[in-house]
């Protein structure tokens, strides 16, 4: 079946790197993503990685797939305050490429 | 900035009742998904449009329906409203066919109240 998993929360000190993880369970998944959302707001793709590939490196942050553990996981160097929002990992899957999403993770950033 | 648009951003309706959300796709971009997001959970897929017709659909009634127009844009329909379907909307548009990679970038959502 189709399911995606995170932890919920995650509270880091300004400065600090976060880690937030993810596992899926498709493994036929072309893409795998992370979005952020703010309060109130859509969600904004932040960065995302081709299944073929182990690291994607996009300034602060870093993605890291393992495919044979179906984990993935997004570092952010530097945390800053404006961080602090929910992130969600998704996969894509069938002909759609519908997104198939976690419950996200919130990431609070503390002074 | 991700040049989806999605109209209203907030609605007010009653049990019972019929709505209609818009949505602007990207420029450049032929296909739009739509997604519901409950408080608190992540966004489930409700459909896909692509080139006008539905391409694809998940886990939601026949009450909600869509169209999708020569200019890309679409619209989301449910009828007979119930509490349940309360949530943010949103909108997603993304350029599919042969070699493209069908990034989904998302708009602002609409928050649909039903009371």
């Amino acid at each position: 079946g189709e399911d995606v998993e995170q932890s919920l929360f995650l509270s880091v000190r300004e400065g600090d790197s976060s880690v937030i993880n993810c596992t899926y369970t498709d493994s036929s998944s072309t893409y795998l993503y992370w979005y952020k959302q703010e309060p109130g707001a859509g969600l904004q793709l932040l960065t995302y990685i081709f299944s073929n590939m182990d690291m994607k490196q996009d300034q602060r942050l870093t993605v890291l797939l393992n495919k044979k553990d179906k984990h993935l996981s997004l570092r952010i160097a530097d945390t800053q305050t404006g961080d602090s929002a929910i992130y969600f990992c998704a996969e894509s899957g069938g002909a759609t490429n519908k997104l198939i999403f976690g419950t996200g993770t919130l990431l609070a950033v503390q002074p | 900035e991700t040049g989806v648009t999605q109209s209203p951003t907030h609605l007010i309706k009653t049990r019972g009742q019929q709505v209609t959300l818009r949505c602007s796709s990207q420029s450049g971009h032929n296909t739009v998904s739509w997604y519901q997001q409950a408080l608190g959970q992540g966004p489930q897929f409700i459909f896909q449009y692509y080139r006008e017709e539905e391409n694809g659909r998940g886990n939601f009634p026949p009450r909600f329906s869509g169209l999708q127009f020569p200019n890309y844009s679409s619209e989301l329909n449910v009828n007979a409203l119930e509490l349940d379907d309360s949530a943010l909307y949103l909108c997603a548009s993304s350029l599919a066919g042969q070699g493209a990679k069908n990034i989904q970038y998302f708009g602002a959502g609409t928050r649909l109240s039903v009371l």
